[in-house]
């Protein structure tokens, strides 16, 4: 059973918009929450964090909502640009145990 | 600072034998972790050691080991290889808890 899904397994997006990336998790115990960005070849790269006392975080271009109640993080890049192009993982931790990655959203930046 | 380095980069195996992956992490951290990614699976947890101690294993079976050494470093081996095993293996390290890990490239195993 899934612990973490990502339901959309692939995006599009016109460079300068708005790129929205969403995961869902379903242990109410999770309490740090993080992005990562892989490229092709690449391992995968942190982008941010945030943890279950905030509901928001920002880091330039990136901000990530936490939405407890619903148990639903997302992740917005303002503005789009070619370079975020790839997958992007969303994953969770909580104490004592291990970080819980979920499937990959592939975000598409078109020019 | 040096990022985590995992060898070798690619491998070709066959059904039957078996493999050991490296993984050096970035220096200080203590935390090391085995993942494997296959295509639409995501990175699915092998295990995590810390301070030489295994201290999480995820859902894989005994065919699947590791171990650290005293300077951090990690061994992944994988016995009696099956095509299914063919994977990308990433390993990535941490401070500690809370702490955001950090990857590395992967090793790209091949099971013909």
């Amino acid at each position: 059973d899934q612990q973490v899904k990502q339901n959309s397994p692939s995006l599009s997006v016109q460079e300068g918009r708005i790129s929205i990336l969403n995961c869902d998790y379903t242990n109410s115990m999770f309490d740090y929450f993080l992005w990562y960005k892989k490229y092709p070849a690449e391992g995968p790269t942190f982008l941010i964090s945030i943890s279950s006392i905030k509901d928001k975080n920002e880091d330039g271009r990136f901000t990530v909502f936490l939405n407890k109640s619903a148990k639903h993080l997302s992740l917005h890049i303002v503005p789009s640009q070619p370079g975020d192009s790839a997958v992007y993982f969303c994953a969770v931790y909580n104490y004592g145990q291990n970080f819980v990655f979920g499937p990959g959203t592939r975000l598409s930046v078109l020019p | 600072k040096a990022g985590v380095t995992q060898t070798p980069r690619y491998l070709i195996k066959t059904r039957g034998q078996q493999v050991t992956l490296s993984c050096s992490p970035i220096s200080g951290h203590r935390s090391v972790s085995w993942y494997q990614q296959t295509p639409g699976q995501g990175l699915q947890f092998l295990f995590e050691y810390f301070s030489e101690t295994q201290r999480n294993k995820g859902n894989f079976p005994g065919r699947f080991s590791g171990r650290q050494f005293s300077n951090s470093r990690s061994e992944m081996n994988v016995s009696t290889l099956e095509l299914g095993d063919s994977a990308l293996y990433l390993c990535a390290s941490s401070a500690g808890t809370y702490n955001e890990q950090f990857f590395g490239p992967g090793t790209r195993l091949t099971v013909l």
